[in-house]
C-alpha cells in the first residue's frame, strides 16, 4: 500500500554540519529502498539505494541506514553544502509489485 | 541529466482540450514509469510498462488518461478533456531489470497547467 512516510517537512541544517533525514514505512514486505533528492524544477535524481539483506551502504558523502525492526530508514549527509538544499524523498519497492512508492518528503535548508 | 528525456518540459492547456506528453528513456532500459506529482507531494505512480507491454495502471489513471509505449523505445502519456485538477508535474523514470529491482532514473518532468 501507500506506506512510506517521513517524520518532518522540514530539517534546517548549519553548513558544514552533518543532517539526518529520517523515514518510516509500514510495508513489511518492502525489500528495497530508495532516497531521492529533487530541486526546485527538476526530477527526483537518485542518490541512494539500499537493499533489506543490509542495513548500512555508504557513498559519497552520503549514508543510508535501514533498521527493519522498526521499519525505519535514514539519510546521513556528511559536511552539508549549499548545494544540498533541496527536498529529499525516500521510496521504497517490494517484490510483489514493480512500482516505486514515494513519501511526502522533507525540504532540506542549509544556513549559512 | 539522467538520460531520460521529457518533452515539452511545459505544457499550457485550456479546459477541454487534449494533450500528448512523450518519455525518451534510457537506452538500455526496458522498464518505463509514468508518475504524476502534485506541489508538496511526493511523486505518485500512474503506470509502468516492461518493453512494450503495459504491466500495471494505477486507480489515480481515470479513463481519460492513457498511455502507449509501442515500439518499447519512447513511452506517451496522453490525457483526453483535460480538468484544472489535471495540472501537475508528469515524470517519467526508466529502470532496468536483472536480478531484483534497480534504481530508476528520472527525467525533468512535463509540467501541465490547465487555464
Amino acid at each position: 500500500g501507500e506506506s512510506v512516510g517521513l517524520h518532518l517537512p522540514t530539517l534546517s541544517v548549519q553548513e558544514g554540519d552533518n543532517s539526518i533525514i529520517n523515514c518510516a514505512y509500514s510495508n513489511s514486505a518492502s525489500d528495497y529502498f530508495i532516497w531521492y533528492k529533487q530541486e526546485s524544477g527538476k526530477g527526483p535524481q537518485f542518490i541512494i539505494d539500499i537493499r533489506s539483506n543490509m542495513d548500512k551502504r555508504q557513498g559519497q558523502r552520503v549514508t543510508v541506514l535501514l533498521n527493519k525492526t522498526v521499519k525505519h530508514l535514514s539519510l546521513q549527509i556528511a559536511a552539508t553544502q549549499p548545494g544540498d538544499s533541496a527536498v529529499y524523498f525516500c521510496a521504497e519497492n517490494d517484490d510483489r509489485d514493480d512500482k516505486i512508492i514515494f513519501g511526502k518528503g522533507t525540504r532540506l535548508h542549509i544556513l549559512p | 541529466d539522467t538520460g531520460v528525456s521529457q518533452d515539452p518540459r511545459h505544457k499550457i492547456t485550456k479546459r477541454g482540450q487534449n494533450v500528448t506528453f512523450r518519455c525518451d528513456p534510457i537506452s538500455e532500459h526496458n522498464r518505463l514509469y509514468w508518475y504524476r506529482q502534485t506541489l508538496g507531494q511526493g511523486p505518485e505512480f500512474l503506470t509502468y510498462f516492461q518493453n512494450e507491454a503495459q504491466l500495471e495502471k494505477s486507480r489515480l489513471l481515470s479513463d481519460r488518461f492513457s498511455a502507449e509505449r509501442p515500439k518499447g523505445s519512447f513511452s506517451t502519456l496522453e490525457i483526453q478533456r483535460t480538468e484544472q485538477g489535471d495540472s501537475a508535474m508528469y515524470l517519467c523514470a526508466s529502470s532496468s531489470i536483472g536480478e531484483g529491482f534497480t534504481e530508476a532514473f528520472f527525467g525533468q518532468g512535463t509540467r501541465l497547467t490547465v487555464v
